[in-house]
């Protein structure tokens, strides 16, 4: 298994408390991402890391700010939350070179009351 | 527009009834196309990368193949355990290795 942890792995929140969660990698990846999943919609990208302090947003990324500071560690900040922000989230990681799929973490469910 | 289109969306087979499920892609130009495997309360799980047109790829019970619009994961005798969501993307060439998502198929095996 891809060496991915992300912390907490719960978390109860009310609105309009800042929130961040934690993606740590083993792997010496370059790339990191953050996708948000709910019924109905799969997997959205959030933002996603091409390298240290280089980030990128994805298709939802309002309402979501991110840091990459080491290449190990990937933070997603929810500056505000909003009950629209209750989801399952996950980190993702892969190589920049190679066969490109990417490997998962294990998630992260927020509820935001 | 990028955009994958999974079907059936469910498909509930008894065990050791074989099928296949579908991946319907639109890209630009195809970098690899990519089958998860996702159960419930986990992160999605990798299976097989495909990158062109007749190119197949086989773990145990599941094929998966390729052609130039649509991908298939073929499930041969399956059981119980094979139960779960199985997620398709495909990562063009101008995506700067992001994958666009389809919104998966969630099979489940009687025994």
């Amino acid at each position: 298994d891809a060496g991915i942890t992300q912390s907490p792995r719960h978390k109860v929140t009310e609105t309009g408390t800042p929130v961040t969660l934690r993606c740590h990698q083993t792997e010496n990846h370059r790339y990191m991402y953050w996708y948000r999943q709910d019924p109905g919609h799969g997997l959205r990208l959030i933002h996603y890391s091409y390298g240290v302090k280089d980030t990128d947003k994805g298709e939802v990324s309002d309402g979501y700010s991110v840091s990459r500071s080491k290449t190990e560690d990937f933070l997603l900040t929810l500056e505000s939350a909003t009950s629209s922000q209750t989801s399952v989230y996950f980190c993702a990681i892969s190589a920049a070179s190679g066969s490109y799929e990417q490997y998962f973490g294990p998630g992260t469910r927020l509820t935001v009351t | 527009e990028d955009q994958v289109t999974q079907s059936p969306e469910a498909l509930r087979l008894q065990e050791g009834e074989s099928s296949s499920l579908n991946c319907s892609y639109t890209v630009s130009g195809l970098r690899g196309l990519f089958w998860y495997r996702q159960d419930p309360g986990k992160g999605p799980e990798f299976l097989f990368t495909l990158y062109s047109a007749g190119e197949e790829k086989e773990k145990e019970r599941l094929k998966a193949t390729l052609t130039k619009k649509e991908s298939f994961l073929h499930i041969t005798a399956p059981k119980p355990e094979d139960s779960a969501t199985y997620l398709c993307a495909v990562q063009g060439v101008d995506s700067n290795y992001q994958l666009i998502w389809g919104a998966g198929t969630k099979l489940i095996i009687k025994p």
